[in-house]
């Protein structure tokens, strides 16, 4: 079946770093990744979406890179600030509910200090 | 546009109790999805909707119903809550433009569940 990992230890860096989170997928080839970000309490934002054919796709501070080789999508934020401290998830599309729906990853936790 | 809204913010269960939880959506969307998210286990899929009338599984159905009898919202019941059932409860929808996969998920901003 197909499998989605993320780093499940938060990851602390100082302000102003780049940030980079892993998602590792097994079992499957997706078309396309998304990434969300979750703050506590609350629910999922959608940030970024890439095809396969991409390979990096950018937004402001963040980039997402897709290696259908290596089957990772890697997520950076430059110039992190504690405003970004979250937990952020990848989701591929879920092959097991017919394409409609997608597999969310646990998340890795992000905290950036001062 | 409210977006994506949950009714109840919180809710306390006996065992064997019955509940309903409500999404509504005001931004004419065709798919509607119910997960539950738990510590260390992240976001799972109960049930979804690709349409008004129409309902499917996920990846974690049992103990759960859904109706979508109007577009613009979906209900999740519980006919007998237990306490495996606790957690807290997202609703989100899509648009659907493009069956799915690549649209954005709207969320809203949970049910957080207990069940004694």
């Amino acid at each position: 079946s197909q499998k989605i990992e993320q780093n499940s230890e938060a990851l602390n860096i100082q302000e102003g770093k780049t940030a980079t989170l892993t998602c590792n997928y097994t079992n499957y080839s997706p078309a396309y990744l998304q990434w969300y970000r979750q703050d506590p309490g609350r629910g999922p934002v959608f940030l970024l979406l890439i095809r396969e054919n991409e390979k990096e796709k950018r937004k402001e501070r963040l980039k997402v890179t897709f290696d259908t080789t290596l089957k990772q999508s890697l997520f950076h934020i430059t110039a992190s600030q504690p405003a970004d401290s979250a937990t952020y998830l990848c989701a591929p599309p879920s092959v097991a509910n017919s394409g409609y729906a997608l597999n969310f990853g646990k998340g890795t936790s992000l905290l950036v200090t001062p | 546009n409210a977006g994506v809204t949950q009714t109840p913010k919180f809710r306390v269960l006996k065992t064997g109790q019955s509940m309903t939880l409500l999404c509504a959506q005001d931004m004419n969307h065709e798919y509607m999805y119910w997960y539950r998210q738990d510590p260390g286990m992240g976001l799972r899929l109960i049930h979804y909707s690709v349409g008004e009338g129409t309902t499917a599984k996920g990846e974690v159905p049992d103990g759960y119903n859904v109706s979508r009898l109007k577009k613009q919202n979906f209900l999740l019941g519980l006919e007998s809550a237990a306490p495996s059932q606790t957690s807290v409860y997202f609703c989100a929808s899509s648009d659907g433009t493009s069956g799915g996969p690549t649209d954005t998920q709207y969320f809203g901003p949970g049910t957080r569940l207990t069940v004694l």
